[in-house]
């Protein structure tokens, strides 16, 4: 059964560094997303992205943060200059259309910034 | 905008009980609803949806989960639990004709089954 595979599963990094979370989607998706989950909290939106572009992104998702699709089939997440509270789980997703099409979740990546 | 209230942190069940999960949204909009789980150490993964139809959704697993609109509810059931639910579980809601449609979760509720 495919399935949505995210890399590494542990980021341990210092604050300030850049990081970068990577994804592989379900081949056939269109539609690819990045969520967080800080410990003990809801798991929250950051951004959308659909035919090479951003198509909604949350507050959360300011300049420090940057999304890309190298190739066909990775989908990355960078955190410029990565703050304490960046420190979250990191989960990718994708669905084949939106709306009425599930959203396939990774295992996600936990991200630790000392 | 969506928001979505899960009432219950923590339900500790025994094995073979009944359990319902309770999930509240709030949206000025008709909705898409769902409900994930995730079970130590995965990703999230897709028990059932609402997006039409019959308010009564059957998913995987044994659970099913009713729509209330009047209530503006979207709780999850199950007749009789196993040790195997042991699990978080999250309800979502969606705005259909928002263009990518972003899910806006609940905080979450901790499914803990005993023997």
């Amino acid at each position: 059964e495919p399935e949505v595979t995210q890399t590494p599963s542990h980021q341990v990094t210092q604050m300030g560094q850049e990081v970068i979370l990577r994804c592989v989607p379900i081949s056939n998706h269109l539609y690819f997303y990045w969520y967080r989950q800080i410990l003990g909290q809801k798991v929250e939106f950051l951004v959308s992205f659909y035919n090479n572009e951003i198509s909604e992104k949350s507050e959360i998702f300011d300049d420090q943060f940057s999304v890309e699709r190298p190739d066909g089939s990775n989908f990355t997440l960078k955190i410029r200059s990565t703050k304490l509270e960046d420190s979250a789980m990191y989960f990718c997703a994708s669905s084949q259309l939106a709306g009425r099409s599930e959203q396939f979740f990774g295992p996600g990546t936990r991200l630790t910034v000392l | 905008a969506q928001s979505v209230t899960q009432l219950d942190s923590q339900v500790p069940v025994f094995e073979e009980a009944p359990v319902e999960l309770r999930c509240n949204y709030s949206s000025s909009v008709s909705v898409y609803l769902f409900w994930y789980v995730q079970y130590p150490n995965q990703g999230l993964q897709l028990l059932l949806k609402y997006l039409s139809g019959s308010t009564l959704v059957k998913g995987i697993n044994g659970f099913e989960a009713e729509f209330n609109k009047s209530q503006t509810s979207f709780h999850l059931r199950k007749p009789s639990v196993h040790i195997s639910d042991t699990a978080e579980y999250f309800c979502a809601v969606t705005d259909p004709f928002q263009g990518a449609q972003k899910l806006v979760f609940g905080q979450g509720t901790r499914l803990t089954i005993n023997p």
